[in-house]
């Protein structure tokens, strides 16, 4: 079974910290995603890399980065938090096969920033 | 820009059939995914469709793409209470295999 993991479930954050969000995937997948999920607005991506060091801007990349230094991490970066940053972090993770690619997600980080 | 527009609650008896429907704007998408996610749980491809074909039925799901309108829509026959989730439509973004374009997600709620 494909395992894709996050290192928090539950997160708070005071406003201006930095925060790190890790994820691991066990299947040797090319792609890995960051979304981050709020209510009434579905999954928004905010970074996507296709390989180790590659990286996309995906659509609301503002206030964040990422690290991807080895195949099966994907680290997400809140350089200063802020409380519009609430919300929950889904990490996915993809062959990067042609054709029917499905996405592997982990089980989420509920971020609150105060 | 891409969008897709679905629903964001459905409300259907149990045994009756659920159909949730999702409109999109770009018709290159390749391939059309419905991906589940269930309470405290993460999201899990569910079906999807291929953009040259008009219709795949699995077991309860049918799954209706009308191209010519950027319709598509999942069936759900003899509904459960298992089946109470959050069903995301989500197309492939032009241009690439990998990236998706992701609905705001119905909840599907059953009535007994």
């Amino acid at each position: 079974d494909v395992k894709v993991t996050q290192s928090s479930r539950y997160l708070v954050k005071r406003t201006g910290e930095k925060v790190f969000l890790e994820c691991v995937q066990d299947m040797d997948h090319e792609n890995m995603f960051w979304y981050r999920q709020d209510p009434g607005l579905g999954l928004r991506l905010i970074y996507f890399s296709y390989d180790v060091k590659m990286k996309e801007k995906g659509d609301i990349p503002e206030g964040y980065s990422v690290s991807r230094e080895k195949k099966e991490r994907f680290s997400l970066i809140l350089e200063s938090a802020s409380t519009n940053q609430t919300s929950m972090y889904l990490c996915a993770s993809s062959p990067g096969d042609r054709g029917v690619t499905e996405q592997f997600f982990g089980p989420g980080t509920r971020l609150t920033v105060l | 820009g891409e969008d897709v527009e679905q629903s964001l609650f459905l409300s259907v008896r149990e045994g009756d059939s659920s159909v949730i429907n999702c409109t999109y704007t770009d018709s290159s998408s390749t391939y059309l995914y419905w991906y589940k996610q269930e309470p405290g749980a993460g999201l899990q491809l569910l079906t999807y469709i291929f953009s040259n074909m008009d219709m795949k039925q699995d077991q309860r799901l049918t799954v209706l793409l009308n191209k010519k309108d950027k319709h598509l829509s999942l069936r759900i026959a003899d509904t459960q209470t298992g089946d109470s989730a959050i069903y995301f439509c989500a197309p492939t973004r032009p241009a690439s295999n990998y990236q998706l374009i992701w609905g705001a997600g119905t909840k599907l709620i059953i009535k007994p």
